[in-house]
């Protein structure tokens, strides 16, 4: 099952505009990752953040994390055609057996026109 | 160094047939996830390795799957007597041994039930 919804499930933008996409979860985390996926290729990772971290930076990347609304951004700064592709927030719980596993969000087109 | 390789890249087959979908994980990787990736559920978390052993397998869906990983390395995924709701692309990952570490993809295994 989907733990995370993100927002918006589209987005369309010029190249050298900011591009704002949310993640909300349901249930306590360890940490959040983003993972980018262009059409017909595997995913790629972006960035984690720890439960205990609020902001993280990466590049054109800020990734923000609130834990009391179970909620995460993340921002590409000045975009360009090539980060045209789907983004998806994956959040890994606590401890026990399923340490590894991931569970994404739906995910969001990003289409940045040149 | 070489990334997540899958294989085959697409398999269509009909239904009822048996399929093995293979992965070789990054060199020196501990943990082997596989998930599914379909457009009515999104993608989904199916089993995860950590060496030879599957801490997790409660994504399999029905006992018509199962997956084995030998050596600590190549994994193998299979179906038997495959059901039309069985089409999807099916993704591997791994990471270091270190728990709570980014997830490699490879580019899946597109499956087509006829």
């Amino acid at each position: 099952s989907q733990q995370g919804e993100e927002d918006p499930q589209a987005l369309s933008i010029q190249e050298g505009e900011n591009a704002t996409m949310n993640c909300s979860y349901k249930t306590s985390i360890n940490n959040l990752q983003w993972y980018r996926q262009n059409s017909g290729r595997g995913l790629v990772h972006l960035i984690l953040i720890r439960s205990n971290e609020r902001e993280k930076h990466s590049g054109r990347l800020r990734v923000t994390l609130d834990t009391s609304k179970k909620s995460s951004s993340l921002l590409i700064t000045a975009s360009r055609a090539a980060d045209t592709a789907s983004y998806f927030c994956a959040t890994a719980p606590w401890g026990g057996t399923s340490y590894g596993k991931l569970t994404f969000g739906q995910g969001t087109i990003l289409t940045v026109h040149p | 160094g070489a990334g997540v390789s899958q294989s085959p890249s697409n398999k269509v087959t009909e239904k009822g047939k048996d399929v093995e979908l293979r992965c070789d994980p990054i060199s020196g990787h501990t943990a082997l996830y596989w998930y599914r990736q379909s457009l009515g559920q999104g993608l989904e978390f199916l089993i995860y390795f950590q060496g030879n052993s599957a801490p997790d397998k409660s994504g399999l869906p029905s006992d018509r799957f199962s997956a084995e990983r030998t050596g600590g390395s190549v994994s193998t995924l299979t179906i038997q007597r495959t059901q039309q709701e069985d089409s999807a692309v099916y993704l591997c990952a791994s990471s270091p041994s270190r728990i709570y570490q980014p997830q490699h993809f490879g580019d899946g295994t597109r499956l087509s039930i006829l």
